[in-house]
This record gives structure tokens, C-alpha cells and sequence, in this order.
């Protein structure tokens, strides 16, 4: 059964850094395109960056609000997926998920809450 | 930047039926843009009922179908239950975009009254 359990967000200030973990069951973590989405308070999901595992190139690629200052890694040997922000800001703050990607659609964990004050 | 439209907010009576939809500035919503529903719940993460426009995954309700409608994508609910309250959110693939692969619609939040 495929889980995703997300951990790490807390309350920062804004211009911090902070690393939300994605941590992953069920599935070959190795093999497998997981996205992150965010939803802000009041407003919609917003989708943020994928990463796809070295069968698939290796790549990651980002939403233009948060390219170059959010990145998206894999731990192999501990089955997580992380969401490195850096530079926050007041925007950033939402409920992150993340989504593990297939062929039966994306499957998404409970998520985990980032808040940004200035 | 692609923008993709929701109505805002929904309301269905127990047992009847609703229909929401999921446009883009683009141009039509079509199967190349692989049209996913996703339900969200007050208090809980998303999850996927309508992936590639139509298809289900095994925990979606049968009340619920996915399509085409015109222009848009579309998400069916028949028999609405009490259960079936909270937010959908469109979801539509854009992979030759330069800005952001996946496009999330606005969300339509949804009361059975």
C-alpha cells in the first residue's frame, strides 16, 4: 500500500530556509516521478516542482514562483523525498503535499503546514 | 501563464445531480491535457478521483464520471450524498509549457444542502 507521510513544516520568518520530508512506502522510491503542491489558506492547490528518478533522467523541474529558490531531492536509502525552500516568503505560506505520480494518477499524503511571518 | 477556470462554489441537493467544470485560457480542454479531479476534504490531504479525464482509481465513488464537455473537462455527481462535501480541484498537464508543467484550477467547493 502505497503511503507518503509529510514532516518539517513549522512557523519561520521570512528570508529563512526550511526542509519539508517526504517520507515514502509501498513503492520502489528509485522508479518513481513525485510532485510537490502547495495550497495557501483560502485559495487553490498550486503545483511546485516534480522530480523524476534517474530511470527517468534524474531531472526536477519547478514552478516560475519558485524556481531558484525551492529544490526537490531523494534520499535513496532512506525512502524520502525532500522539499528544500529557501528565501521564504509571506506567499510561501500554505499546506504542502506531496504526490507520488502514476499511471493510475497521483496518490497525495496528508500534508504538512508552513507558516511565514514577517 | 495558463489559467485554469472553476466555478467557485456549488450547491446540490442530497440525491441530485451536479456537473462542475474545468476550462483553460488556453484553448479546449482536451484528453492530451490528461484531466484529473481531485477531492479534498475539510482538515485532509487531496485525493484523486478522475485521472485521463475519465478513469477511476479503486476508491472512487461510481456516482462520481469524468468527460468532456465542449471546451471543457467536466466532473459528474449523481445521487450526491452528504459525504461528497468539500473542495475539487481541477488539475491539467501542460508538458511543452516553459512556466509550470502541471495547472491547478481555482477549486470548487462544493455543499450538499
Amino acid at each position: 500500500e502505497v503511503q507518503l507521510v509529510e514532516s518539517g513544516g513549522t512557523l519561520v520568518k521570512t528570508g529563512e530556509s526550511l526542509r519539508l520530508s517526504c517520507r515514502a512506502s509501498g513503492f520502489t522510491v528509485n522508479d518513481a516521478w513525485v510532485s510537490w503542491v502547495r495550497r495557501p489558506p483560502g485559495k487553490g492547490l498550486e503545483w511546485i516542482g516534480r522530480i523524476r528518478t534517474k530511470p527517468y533522467g534524474a531531472t526536477t523541474e519547478y514552478t516560475v514562483p519558485v524556481k531558484g529558490r525551492f529544490s526537490i531531492s531523494l534520499d535513496e536509502s532512506n525512502n524520502i523525498f525532500y522539499l528544500q525552500m529557501n528565501n521564504l516568503k509571506t506567499d510561501d505560506t500554505a499546506m504542502y503535499y506531496c504526490g507520488k505520480e502514476g499511471s493510475e494518477g497521483p496518490f497525495w499524503g496528508q500534508g504538512t503546514l508552513v507558516t511565514v511571518s514577517s | 501563464q495558463v489559467v485554469v477556470t472553476q466555478e467557485s462554489s456549488v450547491t446540490v441537493s442530497p440525491g441530485g445531480t451536479v456537473t462542475l467544470t474545468c476550462g483553460c485560457s488556453s484553448g479546449p480542454v482536451t484528453d492530451r491535457h490528461y484531466p484529473y479531479w481531485l477531492q479534498q476534504r475539510p482538515g485532509q490531504g487531496p485525493r484523486t478521483l478522475i485521472y485521463d479525464t475519465y478513469k477511476k482509481q479503486s476508491w472512487s465513488p461510481a456516482r462520481f464520471s469524468g468527460s468532456l464537455l465542449g471546451d471543457k473537462a467536466a466532473l459528474t455527481l449523481s445521487n450526491a450524498q452528504p459525504e461528497d462535501e468539500g473542495d475539487y480541484h481541477c488539475l491539467l498537464s501542460f508538458p511543452n509549457s516553459p512556466n509550470s508543467w502541471w495547472v491547478f484550477g481555482g477549486g470548487t467547493k462544493l455543499t450538499v444542502l
